[in-house]
This record gives structure tokens, C-alpha cells and sequence, in this order.
């Protein structure tokens, strides 16, 4: 258990649906980041979020959006689903420090397939 | 961040030592270099990062050139538990705002 927690585990849904991916950091953790990992694409980015800000995006197609709540917590939401959004999603989370940060704790994914 | 090049694939027989190269020429100064693992559809585990000492964990050690231009990773004892697809991945260390960039890593065959 990496502590970094990912819900749901598998998710299967109709082309055209919205679906929620949530993710909650190691504790103390302030970082969340997304990726897509797909059969043909390999890892990328789509976006990171520190303490509720956005920071960063990536390839993040428009209908993807993103959050971070008070808690830390983040979701990803996933619109208009399209039969090429299948893919696994992972969460990363890191913590701040003032020196060079010890790298990202990866999820578990959440594996997503649209039908 | 800077741009890393790694052999797609190698094979390497349990309890023999597994050496990965990665090139990564146009380093910067600032930039570090992190090793991450991906068990087949796991998320990616981190495994060691250095900026310019040779660095040793209990998973791995990382070889840096005096130059930085490249780098080896080295698992000791290789085992059936280690065939994955391992990233070399370089950035800035520090600052909320920097990312891992994956490529496309070299796969790790580990064989009886």
C-alpha cells in the first residue's frame, strides 16, 4: 500500500457518460498529480494540483477536468467519454520541501473502460 | 526538463546484476535524475534519484558520470520481481510546479 488511495479500481461505462475518479494523497502530502496511461500512448501528464491551486497542465483534453478540495483530496472528472479515453489513470502525490523533493508516490489507477 | 534516451528493452538472469543505461546529454545544471519502476499496469514506483554523487538504496544504486550526461541504474541482484518497465526520468528538483516527464522506458526481462 503506497498510501496514496484511488477510487474506483475499475470503472466501465457507455461512450458519451461522465464518470468521477477520485484520489486521496499520503497523508501530509500536498501535490496531486494526474496521468493517462494508455496501451498505445504510454504515461501522460495531464495536470497538478498544490494545496487547492492548479500548478501545471498537461495533454488535458477539454472535457477533463480537475479539483482539490480542503482536504486534499482530488477528483478527475471525466465528460462526454469517448471509446479513446479508455486508459488507466493514476494519482501521484509528493510533499514540498525546501531541498529537491523525494519523487512521487503513484496510486494504485484506476482502470477505465468506455463501451 | 531534459530529454532522456534508454535502450527499449534488456535481459539480464536472475541473481546477475542489472545494469540500465540511460543518456541524458543536454542535462541541466539544476536538473535531477530519477529512476522509477512500472510493474505491469501498477502504478510507477519510485526508486532512487541523484543529482551529481553516485547514489546507493536498499532497491538500487545510481551511477552518474562526472560529466552527467548519462547515468546507470544498477540492481544488485537481480530477481523475477524486478522484470518491469524502468523510467529514467530528469527535472528541475525543486519547486511545485515541475513535473516527471515519462518516456518510453526500457523494459527489464528478468529470466531464470
Amino acid at each position: 500500500d503506497s498510501g496514496v488511495t484511488q477510487t474506483p479500481k475499475h470503472l466501465i461505462t457507455a461512450t458519451g457518460q461522465r464518470v468521477t475518479l477520485r484520489c486521496s494523497p499520503r497523508s501530509g502530502d500536498l501535490s496531486v498529480y494526474w496521468y493517462q496511461q494508455s496501451l498505445d500512448q504510454g504515461l501522460q501528464f495531464l495536470i497538478h494540483y498544490y494545496n487547492g491551486e492548479e500548478r501545471a497542465k498537461g495533454n488535458i483534453l477539454e472535457r477533463f477536468s480537475a479539483q482539490q478540495f480542503p482536504d486534499l483530496h482530488s477528483e478527475l472528472n471525466l465528460s462526454s467519454l469517448e471509446l479513446g479515453d479508455s486508459a488507466l489513470y493514476f494519482c501521484a502525490s509528493s510533499v514540498r520541501s525546501g531541498r529537491a523533493d523525494y519523487g512521487y508516490t503513484f496510486g494504485s489507477g484506476t482502470r477505465l473502460t468506455v463501451v | 526538463d531534459a530529454k532522456t534516451t534508454q535502450p527499449p528493452s534488456m535481459d539480464c538472469a536472475e541473481g546477475r546484476a542489472a545494469n540500465l543505461p540511460c543518456n541524458h546529454s543536454t542535462i541541466s545544471g539544476n536538473e535531477y535524475v530519477y529512476w522509477y519502476r512500472q510493474i505491469h499496469s501498477q502504478g510507477p514506483q519510485y526508486i532512487i534519484h541523484g543529482l551529481k554523487n553516485n547514489e546507493t538504496n536498499e532497491m538500487a544504486s545510481l551511477i552518474i558520470t562526472e560529466d552527467r550526461k548519462s547515468s546507470t541504474l544498477i540492481l544488485p541482484h537481480a530477481t523475477l520481481r524486478d522484470t518491469a518497465v524502468y523510467y529514467c526520468i530528469v527535472r528541475v528538483g525543486t519547486g511545485t510546479a515541475s513535473k516527471l516527464t515519462f518516456g518510453t522506458g526500457t523494459r527489464l526481462q528478468v529470466t531464470l
